[in-house]
């Protein structure tokens, strides 16, 4: 099966502009996340989506970052405007339950490596 | 809020030795997960723990829950250079909510030949 898709791969933009990544999950997994991964650490949840519902988005910066999955398939996550230290990789996964590992798996995207200079 | 910490950051070992890393977690979790992440990669599930005292293995790798259910370890024996990459565990908080996982800083592994 097809995995995580994720558009752009790399951004760079200047302090104070607007960005915008796209993410297309795994046909038919119903809940999304966004992760932002700064350089040396362990991805950070950002926001969590079940269907087009957000279930948990205590942890996005509202100010600045907007998310949405209007159809419940693919989503959007915005910064408007970006600041410094927003540079990091931002990952896109999805989940469902695997018998085998009696687990709900997380797969994720490649990642848009984003740098605000 | 829920904190999981992961020592060490770093570690460096010869090809054929073992290697351990050891997450901690501020508060009991319903379940803990590890990833795998290659360098320039994303991150790869291994494997997902549930009961108190849990042991689980993937042929090198064993994978521990503590008994109260807030730590967990990643041993690998004999380790390969395919082994290189960042050990991330992630902690899942016990509500009723959908899945959510909080990630550990991660022990990124260098394996030298």
């Amino acid at each position: 099966e097809a995995g995580v898709a994720q558009s752009p791969r790399y951004k760079i933009i200047e302090k104070r502009q607007s960005v915008a990544f796209w993410c297309n999950p795994i046909s038919g997994h119903a809940t999304l996340y966004w992760y932002q991964q700064i350089l040396g650490q362990g991805p950070k949840l950002l926001i969590q989506f079940q269907n087009n519902g957000v279930v948990d988005d205590s942890q996005l910066p509202k100010d600045r970052f907007s998310a949405e999955r209007l159809k419940g398939v693919d989503s959007t996550l915005k910064i408007q405007p970006a600041k410094l230290e927003d540079s990091a990789v931002y990952l896109c996964a999805s989940s469902a339950w695997n018998p085998g590992q009696g687990a709900y798996e997380q797969y994720f995207g490649p990642g848009t490596r984003l740098t605000v200079t | 809020g829920q904190q999981v910490m992961q020592i060490p950051q770093y570690q460096h070992v010869q090809e054929g030795e073992d290697f351990t890393t050891y997450c901690n977690s501020s508060t009991t979790l319903s379940n803990i997960q590890w990833y795998k992440q290659r360098p320039g990669g994303h991150p790869v599930f291994l494997i997902q723990l549930v009961k108190s005292g849990e042991v689980k293995k993937q042929k090198r790798l064993t994978f521990q829950f503590g008994e109260a259910k807030k730590n967990s370890s990643l041993h690998i024996t004999a380790t390969q250079t395919t082994d290189v990459g960042t050990y991330f565990c992630a902690g899942d908080r016990p509500s009723g909510s959908a899945r959510q996982l909080t990630f550990g800083s991660g022990t990124q592994l260098t394996v030298l030949p």
